[in-house]
């Protein structure tokens, strides 16, 4: 079945660092992929997406690009901030399927 | 605020006793999903609902009931609480099946 692999978190950074967390999915066919945000006490949030191989997906200096040679979807900034605290989460969606299936979370915590 | 909004925000339940979350959205969105977020296993599809009067189970049902009850609502009832129950749960729409998801702010339940 199809499956979402993530960097165990939580990824520690001081501001301004560059960031990277890393999702890397098993999937037949061409699925679209998927990052949402989750802030503390909140429900998660659509912060970026690609529908086909080779697409940039973008949102708020977050990108991440669909490779479909290694299977992968990584997320990533120049320079966050310590608004960008919060649990990042990788997603993939068959065309034809009934719903998302989500990454276990990487949790970012970002310091002063 | 347009979206989805669930009740209750918090909750602690005896094992045995029953209880119904509810979820409604404003968003005329199609599709509704009941998820539950455990840590390290990130959101499992619990079940979820295609169109008004249809429902079908998830990744892990056992335990729920779902009722669509119109376009707007759809609720998940535990009718025999369980410790292994113990989650936050998250209701979400969307306006077809293979789009972005809209979610919740989440139910944190506690079984004891």
């Amino acid at each position: 079945g199809d499956s979402v692999t993530q960097m165990e978190g939580p990824v520690t950074l001081s501001e301004e660092a560059f960031l990277t967390i890393n999702c890397t999915y098993t999937a037949t066919g061409y699925p679209s992929l998927f990052w949402y945000v989750q802030y503390p006490g909140e429900g998660l949030q659509l912060l970026l997406k690609a529908t086909k191989a080779d697409d940039k997906g973008s949102n708020k200096g977050f990108e991440a690009t669909y490779r479909k040679e290694t299977t992968s979807f990584h997320l990533e900034k120049g320079s966050v901030q310590v608004s960008d605290s919060a649990v990042y989460f990788c997603a993939l969606n068959q065309a034809g399927r009934r719903a998302l299936t989500f990454g276990s979370g990487t949790r970012l915590q970002v310091q002063p | 605020n347009a979206g989805v909004t669930q009740t209750p925000k918090f909750q602690v339940l005896k094992t045995g006793q029953s209880m119904t979350l509810q979820c409604a959205q404003d968003m005329n969105h199609n599709s509704m999903y009941w998820y539950r977020q455990d840590p390290g296993m990130g959101l499992r599809l619990i079940y979820y609902s295609a169109s008004e009067g249809t429902t079908d189970k998830g990744e892990v049902p056992n335990g729920y009931n779902v009722s669509r009850l119109n376009k707007r609502e759809f609720s998940l009832r535990l009718e025999s609480a369980a410790p292994s129950q113990t989650s936050v749960y998250f209701c979400a729409s969307g306006r077809q099946q293979d789009e972005k998801l809209l979610f919740g702010s989440g139910t944190q339940l506690s079984v004891l």
